[in-house]
């Protein structure tokens, strides 16, 4: 299984609501990963997990906020969003985050804030 | 900080070779990847080559590094109307990833 998944596939929300997305991966991986990609853009980096434990926060801001259950998931958390976070978000799995372990990407979330 | 450029258009006819450039900065990238999306889809990994190769073959996929000239580049043989899609290079450095805008790839019939 080299499968990533996560859901919803779509979501609609208000700046008023919140809601989570979730991804995950039953390839054993320990590493995990949050992307951002805007139309046409390629994915900016929001967040790393390594062994469920946070290693890397590219600066970005707290109405966003990423949870590691366990090795098999990883959710986002968005609370008061604006128009301007409507994109496509990625999940991404890998071995480890270090070296060249590839990572698995899953077919993302698109989201939009209205 | 780090910065990945490419083309942003390509566009061949079916059963031509393709060929996608890529140029980075960062000198001690270990690793450096071409990634395939295709529309509504996430990230799917073609191949990657470590610095100290020169090339890579993989099927209809060579890639080439010149480290001197900071330049990579995929050749895609007998390219297909289903090869459509953007293409993104990216180095790794210590566990991140940085992406190029991504080349649209268009094959006409």
């Amino acid at each position: 299984d080299t499968e990533v998944t996560q859901t919803p596939k779509h979501l609609v929300m208000g700046m008023t609501n919140k809601k989570s997305l979730k991804c995950e991966q039953h390839m054993g991986h320990r590493a995990m990963y949050w992307y951002k990609q805007k139309a046409k853009k390629p994915p900016e980096l929001m967040f790393v997990y390594s062994y469920e434990k946070l290693s890397i926060n590219e600066s970005v801001p707290s109405r966003f906020s990423p949870e590691c259950p366990n090795s098999s998931l990883l959710n986002l958390h968005l609370h008061a969003l604006q128009p301007e976070d409507s994109a496509l978000y990625l999940c991404a799995s890998s071995t480890e985050s270090s070296g060249s372990y590839e990572q698995y990407f899953g077919p993302g979330t698109r989201l939009t804030v209205t | 900080g780090e910065d990945v450029e490419q083309s942003l258009f390509l566009s061949v006819r079916e059963g031509d070779s393709s060929v996608i450039n890529c140029t980075y900065t960062d000198s001690s990238s270990t690793y450096l990847y071409w990634y395939k999306q295709e529309p509504g889809a996430g990230l799917q990994l073609l191949t990657y080559i470590f610095s100290n190769m020169d090339m890579k073959q993989d099927q209809r996929l060579t890639v080439l590094l010149n480290k001197k000239d900071k330049h990579l580049s995929l050749r895609i043989a007998d390219t297909q109307t289903g090869d459509s899609a953007i293409y993104f290079c990216a180095e790794k450095d210590a566990g991140k990833s940085t992406f190029g805008d991504g080349t649209t790839l268009t094959v006409k019939p």
